[in-house]
């Protein structure tokens, strides 16, 4: 069965950076586009990124352009978020999810529980 | 960025009704790119929806999606117990990818 399982997360200083993993198994990692979507606590889901099938393309919401850097590694069927200047406002859980197409237009159709970030000092 | 806008905010039915939810965009979305997700508390978001009415795996056939351009609607069509929840629209039309602000069904 499809199972995506974040690590990573944990509390970290206001400007510090941090790399968030995603272990994919269960299906063709290599074939599918991955997204990251995050959830701060009590509020809504915001897209973070999304990445191609082969890590050609990769996209981000305006609010992390230049400080996520999102990137796949197919030979270990894993997914990874770079998040650089952490602010107070990047406190989420953070949510790695499947897209159902190779490329980023896609919606997500597997989750994994997510890994929560808490940025304070 | 395409916004999307959800009502209402929430909403109080009881088991066996209906439940109407709306997902409005601030342009057409592309080729119907529009999902719709159930999130329950402490879990992951589950996909119901995608390509506006096309239901996920495993989705059971109350959930109806429905639409186009900017105007999308998800009926439930007799809650039942387990439908008690947070719903989110999303758009993959066009990047950023957005989500809607959800609607929450409560028991009323």
């Amino acid at each position: 069965q499809v199972q995506l399982v974040e690590s990573g997360g944990g509390v970290v200083q206001p400007g510090k950076s941090l790399r968030l993993s995603c272990a994919a198994s269960g299906f063709s990692f290599s074939n599918f586009g991955m997204h990251w979507v995050r959830q701060a606590p009590g509020k809504g889901l915001e897209w973070v990124s999304a990445i191609w099938y082969d890590g050609s393309h990769t996209y981000f919401a305006d609010s992390v352009k230049g400080r996520f850097t999102i990137a796949r590694d197919n030979s270990k069927d894993t997914l990874y978020l770079q998040i650089n200047s952490l602010r107070a406002e990047d406190t989420a859980v953070y949510y790695c999810a499947r897209g159902r197409n190779y490329y980023d237009a896609s919606a997500s159709d597997y989750w994994g529980q997510g890994t929560l970030v808490t940025v304070s000092s | 960025e395409i916004v999307l806008t959800q009502s209402p905010g929430t909403l109080s039915l009881s088991p066996g009704e209906r439940a109407t939810l709306s997902c409005r965009a601030s342009q057409s979305v592309s080729s119907s790119y529009l999902a719709w997700y159930q999130q329950k508390p402490g879990r992951a978001p589950r996909l119901l929806i995608y390509g506006t009415s096309n239901r996920a795996t495993d989705i059971p056939d109350r959930f109806r999606g429905s639409g186009s351009g900017t105007d999308f609607t998800l009926t439930i069509s007799r809650l039942e117990p387990e439908d008690f929840a947070v719903y989110y629209c999303q758009q993959y039309g066009s990047s950023p990818l957005t989500f809607g602000g959800g609607t929450k069904v409560e028991i009323k």
